[in-house]
């Protein structure tokens, strides 16, 4: 089945530090990535949808300087958290829909907990 | 306004009973589909479910099956011979949006913490 790989799964640096985070389709191509943020007991946030090729559409609210984002090909995306401080700390997880299926449910990385110091 | 709602916070179900996750969603779009994932203590997204608003029927994967009804707005998900494993965060989910459009989002309910005891 689809696989999807993010790295790092956890991240512990200091405040004002930039934090890079991958997501990778391993056995597919992704035109369209979705990165998602999590706070502790609460549902999934989107923030950005990745397209490949081109600008990411960020949701109402999410800085779009803080939070980077680049799709560089059919199968990698990341999102760079810059110079990132406490309250940025969260669980981030992305996805990524099978290229040409529009029925196929999104397939999840298994997420990166980032602790900001 | 919610677009999808799920009212239990947290349920209880012993081994080998059935336990039935509500959830309802709210849309005007004719085109949509509705998602049910798992997310274990370790934080991965599961995809257990799918159910398409033209499918006649109701979807089912082994043990999970979808109680689609449509005119109802509802979606729950149906858990037959629960599992110690099956312990964990269940996340109804909703994609609206013609299917070509590329740009199809899913947005999430707040979760149901399911619990298998014994």
């Amino acid at each position: 089945g689809a696989v999807v790989s993010q790295h790092p799964s956890w991240v512990i640096c200091k405040s004002g530090t930039s934090v890079k985070i991958e997501c990778r389709s391993l056995d597919f191509q992704a035109t369209t990535m979705f990165w998602y943020r999590q706070f502790p007991k609460q549902s999934l946030m989107l923030m950005a949808t990745s397209n490949e090729g081109s600008k990411a559409t960020y949701e109402q609210g999410v800085e779009k300087d803080k939070f980077l984002i680049n799709h560089a090909s059919l199968t990698l995306s990341t999102l760079t958290v810059t110079s990132a401080h406490p309250e940025d700390s969260s669980f981030y997880i992305c996805s990524a829909r099978t290229r040409g299926r529009p029925n196929a449910p999104q397939h999840f990385g298994d997420g990166t907990r980032l602790s900001i110091l | 306004a919610q677009k999808i709602t799920q009212t239990q916070p947290g349920m209880f179900v012993q081994e080998k009973e059935a336990v039935t996750l509500d959830c309802t969603y709210d849309t005007s779009d004719p085109s949509y589909g509705l998602f049910w994932y798992k997310q274990p203590s370790s934080g991965e997204m599961i995809f257990l479910i799918y159910q398409g608003s033209y499918d006649q029927q109701n979807a089912t994967e082994g043990r999970y099956s979808l109680n689609f009804q449509k005119a109802r707005k509802s979606a729950n998900l149906v858990i037959s011979a629960s599992q110690l494993g099956d312990s964990a965060m269940y996340f109804c989910a909703m994609r609206e949006g013609r299917m070509n459009t590329g740009f199809q989002k899913l947005v999430f309910g707040t979760g149901t913490r399911l619990l298998v005891s014994p």
